[in-house]
C-alpha cells in the first residue's frame, strides 16, 4: 500500500531532551516536507526537500533540523525541544519534480508535547 | 509573497449546499489546491485548479478565477461526515510548493 508513515504517533517529552521523528514514504517521491499544525495558525511548513541531500527552510525552521540521506526517509530532529514546539506534526511527500505542482500525500501525524 | 484568506468557521444543515470561499494574493500563480482534514487526522487531497472555471467531482466542485484571486469549494448534499476542516493551498511567489491557508472548519448538523 502506498503510504507515508511517521513514528512515533504520540510523544511526551521534557525540555532539552533531543528527539527524532521519523518519516518514510514508499512511493519513490522526490519531494518531502514537514509541517506543524497549531490551533488558529493552520499548517506551517518547517523544512522541505526537493531530492536526496537537498533541503531548504520553510516558514518556521527555527529549532528544527532535517536530513535527506535516502529518498524514502526524511527525519525531523529537535536538538533541544522547548514547550513552544508542542504541536501536531505532519510529514508529506509528493511526486513533484521541478516545475510541476503536484498534490501532497500526508502521513498520519505525530502529536508532540514538550513539558 | 503570499496571503490566503478563508472564513474560520461555517455551519450548514445535512442535505444542504455550502460554498467555502478562498481568496489569495500571490506574485506568481501555479495552481490552487483544496484539502479536507478531519479532526486529528491528516489532510487529504480534494481538488486542484490551474485554469479558470468549475471542476466537478461528485458532490464536490471547485471553482477558480485567476483574475480575481478567488476560489470556492462547493459541497452538495451535505452529509454528517463532511464535518471537517477545508484547507485552501496556493504555491507562493512563483514557486511550486503550496502554502496553506488557516482552513475553514465546517460543522454539518442534522
Amino acid at each position: 500500500e502506498a503510504q507515508v508513515t511517521q513514528n512515533p504517533r504520540y510523544l511526551i517529552t521534557v525540555t532539552g531532551k533531543k528527539l527524532t521523528v521519523t518519516c518514510s514514504q514508499n512511493m519513490n517521491h522526490e519531494y518531502m516536507s514537514w509541517y506543524r499544525q497549531d490551533p488558529g495558525l493552520g499548517l506551517r511548513q518547517i523544512y522541505y526537500s526537493m531530492n536526496v541531500e537537498v533541503t531548504d527552510k520553510g516558514d518556521v525552521p527555527e529549532g528544527y533540523k532535517v536530513s535527506r540521506k535516502e529518498k524514502r526517509n526524511f527525519p525531523l530532529i529537535l536538538e533541544s525541544p522547548s514547550p513552544n514546539q508542542t504541536s501536531l506534526y505532519f510529514c508529506a511527500s509528493s511526486p513533484q519534480r521541478g516545475r510541476i505542482t503536484d498534490t501532497q500525500y500526508f502521513g498520519p501525524g505525530t502529536r508532540l508535547t514538550v513539558l | 509573497g503570499q496571503n490566503i484568506d478563508q472564513p474560520t468557521e461555517m455551519t450548514a444543515t445535512e442535505g444542504a449546499i455550502v460554498q467555502i470561499n478562498c481568496t489569495y494574493q500571490t506574485s506568481g500563480f501555479n495552481g490552487l489546491f483544496w484539502y479536507q482534514q478531519h479532526a486529528g487526522e491528516a489532510p487529504t487531497f480534494l481538488s486542484y485548479n490551474v485554469l479558470d472555471g468549475l471542476e466537478e467531482k461528485g458532490r464536490f466542485s471547485s471553482f477558480l478565477s485567476r483574475s480575481k484571486g478567488y476560489s470556492y469549494l462547493l459541497l452538495k448534499e451535505l452529509q454528517m461526515k463532511d464535518s471537517a476542516s477545508y484547507l485552501c493551498a496556493v504555491p507562493s511567489g512563483g514557486s511550486y510548493i503550496p502554502t496553506f491557508g488557516r482552513g475553514t472548519s465546517l460543522i454539518v448538523h442534522p
